[in-house]
Formats: structure tokens, sequence, C-alpha cells
């Protein structure tokens, strides 16, 4: 089945850093997603992409789909503390509409 | 808006029993939802897809006898935990298809439910 190299597993960073975390995959997608969860709580979308070569912002998030429809990453520009939770991206591809979900990033942001 | 709710949040219950778990579009409806459990410091996974009208989808190991779905209405779907044990103990979350875009297609997530058995 289809697997999601997702990177880093952690970062800890200070407030007012940039981050940078991405996902790869051995086989193509249609759609890449990201979430962001926190403890306790569900996914919650961030970013949604659709085409080959979109790059998207969100506020201080930005995301892009690879060409090649094998990656994705999402930037994080001045981090603040209340963005600490773990990231993760998906794919789908298929008519049947599942998710493939990275392994996650764990980020903590000190103030 | 694209809201989906759960209900209960949390549950504690015996072993043995059962445990339903409800899953809501609020503002759209929802022709597919998925079932999802997680398990501490782990990614999500995929338990099974929830057709509305239809029998759900369960993935390879999926007891389909022991976790229930019921997917009655364009809103609602239902994950019934048959005969809990401790092992089922878990984090449930469940998603709903957005369809509404012309070109785009993505899901939303609940808030998720927190199972405990005794």
């Amino acid at each position: 089945g289809q697997q999601l190299n997702q990177s880093p597993q952690s970062m800890f960073i200070q407030e007012g850093e940039d981050v940078s975390m991405n996902c790869t995959s051995s086989s193509i997608f249609n759609t890449w997603l990201w979430y962001k969860q926190e403890p306790g709580e569900g996914p919650v979308l961030l970013i949604a992409l659709y085409k080959a070569g979109e790059l998207t912002s969100n506020g201080r998030l930005t995301a892009q789909f690879g060409i090649t429809r094998k990656d994705s990453f999402l930037n994080i520009s001045a981090s603040i503390p209340s963005d600490v939770g773990i990231y993760f991206c998906a794919g789908q591809l298929g008519s049947n509409y599942k998710l493939t979900f990275g392994k996650g990033t764990l980020l903590t942001v000190n103030p | 808006g694209a809201v989906v709710s759960q209900h209960p949040s949390w549950v504690i219950c015996k072993s043995g029993t059962s445990v339903k778990i409800e899953c809501r579009s609020l503002d759209f409806q929802a022709t597919t939802m998925f079932w999802y459990r997680q398990f501490p410091k782990q990614s999500l996974m995929l338990m099974a897809t929830s057709n509305e009208g239809s029998k759900a989808t369960y993935e390879q190991g999926v007891e389909k006898d022991k976790f229930l779905i019921n997917h009655a209405s364009l809103t609602l779907s239902t994950l019934t935990v048959t005969s809990a044990h401790p092992e089922d103990s878990s984090f449930y979350i469940c998603s709903a298809r957005d369809q509404r875009g012309t070109s785009t297609d993505t899901q939303y997530f609940g808030p998720g439910t927190r199972l405990t058995v005794l």
C-alpha cells in the first residue's frame, strides 16, 4: 500500500523561528492535506492542496503540492507558542477517498 | 464552515459492555464518513469507511462484527464497539467527506472520543 514518510519526527524551536516539514511518498496523490492535532482533540485542517505545483498560504502557514505529486511541504513562519502540536500530512488518491497519513511531526515552541 | 461533532467526548465502560459513538456533520451532508483509531503518540489508523445507505467497508484486520457501523442519514454515522475489552481502549475519531466544492474534496474531523474499558 501507499506509505508516507513525514519528517522531521519532532522539532524544538524558539519562538519567532520559521519551521519546515515535509512528506514524501513512493506513489502519487491527487490531494495533499495538512492537519494540526492538539492533545485530546481531533485533527484540524490547515491547508488543502489539489493541483501539482500548487502553493497555498493560510496566514503564517504555506504549503506546496510537489510537481511530481509525490511530495508536499508545510512551512510555518514566525512561530508562536500556540503553534505547538502534532502536524500530519495526508494524501488522497482514488475514488474511495481514503486518506493515507504520515506519522506526524511534533512541534515544540519555546517562548 | 465544515463542522463535525462527536458524542460522547469520553466514555468509561466495563469490560463486556457495548458502547455507541456518534459522528455528525453539522453544516453539510456527508455521504461518506470515516472512522479512525489513534493510540498514544501514533498516527491515525483508518478502521472503516461508512457509506450512507449501504454497508461499511472495513480495513484489513478490523473485525466488522466487533465494530458495528451504521450510516443511516447524510449527517450521522455511528460506531458501536461491541463486547468491549481493555485492549479496545483508544481515541476514536471520525471524519466526514465534504463534497460541496466543485473541484475540491476534503475531510473534516470530529473532536474524537476517548474510550476507556475497565
